[in-house]
C-alpha cells in the first residue's frame, strides 16, 4: 500500500522555468491538497480538491495551477518559477462523506519536494 | 479567516522529563477538530493527536496527551517520559467541521537531549 506519492524527490530550477510536481494515491481519497512549508515556518494550503474535476485556491495559490482530471492524481504546475517558490511542497490526500471527516479520519501525507528556484 | 499560534519556536528537555507544547487559535465556529503533527528530520507528517471541540474530555495517545481549553482557545501537547524519537518539529492544526482544510501554526522545534 503505497498511500501518498510525490516525485520528483528533490529539484532545482532556474528562474522562469516550469514544472510540474506529481502526487498520486492508491487509497481512493476524495480529497487532496498541496502545501508548501517554507524554511522554520508552519505549512500553507496552496490548492485543494474535494473530488476530479474540481479545485479551489487555498492561501497561497498565486504563481501555481493544478488539475484534478482523476481521482488519484492532484498534480501542481509551478509556470514561471521564482525565487520565493524555493520550499518543500507537500502534497496530502484524506476520505470524507458528507461535510465532515468521520471520527478517526485523518490526512495522510507524501515525502514532500524540495524544491530550489535560482 | 482561523488562525493558529504557536508561541514557542524552539525547546530543549532531557530524556525522560515531561514537555508541554503550547498552541492557541482563534476561530467564530463553534465546531472543530484541532490536530499535533509530529515531523522528525524525515520530512515525513505524522499524525499524534486528535481532538474534537465538542468533547470535553482531553484525548490522550500513550505518552502523549492533550489540555484542551475551548473557552481560552488553547490547546497545548504534553509529553510524558520523553523519548530521543519524540525529537521533531511539532505542528498545532485546526480545522473547521465542513471546511476539510487544515490551517497550520509556525512549529516548535523539539529536542530530547540524551
Amino acid at each position: 500500500n503505497a498511500g501518498v506519492t510525490q516525485t520528483p524527490k528533490f529539484r532545482i530550477l532556474k528562474i522562469g522555468q516550469s514544472m510540474t510536481l506529481q502526487c498520486t494515491q492508491d487509497m481512493n481519497h476524495n480529497y487532496m491538497y498541496w502545501y508548501r512549508q517554507d524554511p522554520g515556518m508552519g505549512l500553507k494550503l496552496i490548492y485543494y480538491s474535494v473530488g476530479a474535476g474540481i479545485t479551489d485556491k487555498g492561501e497561497v495559490p498565486n504563481g501555481y495551477n493544478v488539475s484534478r482530471s482523476t481521482t488519484e492524481d492532484f498534480p501542481l504546475r509551478l509556470e514561471l518559477a521564482a525565487p520565493s517558490q524555493t520550499s518543500v511542497y507537500f502534497c496530502a490526500s484524506s476520505y470524507a462523506t458528507g461535510a465532515t471527516w468521520a471520527t478517526n479520519e485523518k490526512l495522510f501525507f507524501g515525502s514532500g519536494t524540495q524544491l530550489s528556484v535560482l | 479567516a482561523q488562525t493558529v499560534t504557536q508561541s514557542q519556536p524552539e525547546m530543549s528537555v532531557q530524556e525522560a522529563e515531561t514537555v508541554t507544547l503550547s498552541c492557541t487559535y482563534d476561530t467564530s465556529e463553534n465546531n472543530y477538530y484541532l490536530f499535533w503533527y509530529k515531523q522528525p528530520p524525515s520530512r515525513q507528517m505524522i499524525l499524534v493527536i486528535r481532538q474534537e471541540a465538542y468533547k470535553q474530555q482531553n484525548a490522550t495517545e500513550n505518552r502523549f496527551s492533550v489540555n484542551f481549553q475551548k473557552a481560552a482557545k488553547s490547546f497545548s501537547l504534553k509529553i510524558s517520559d520523553s523519548q530521543l524519537g519524540d525529537t521533531a518539529m511539532y505542528f498545532c492544526a485546526f480545522m473547521t467541521q465542513g471546511a476539510q482544510k487544515l490551517v497550520f501554526g509556525q512549529g516548535t522545534r523539539l529536542t530530547i537531549n540524551p
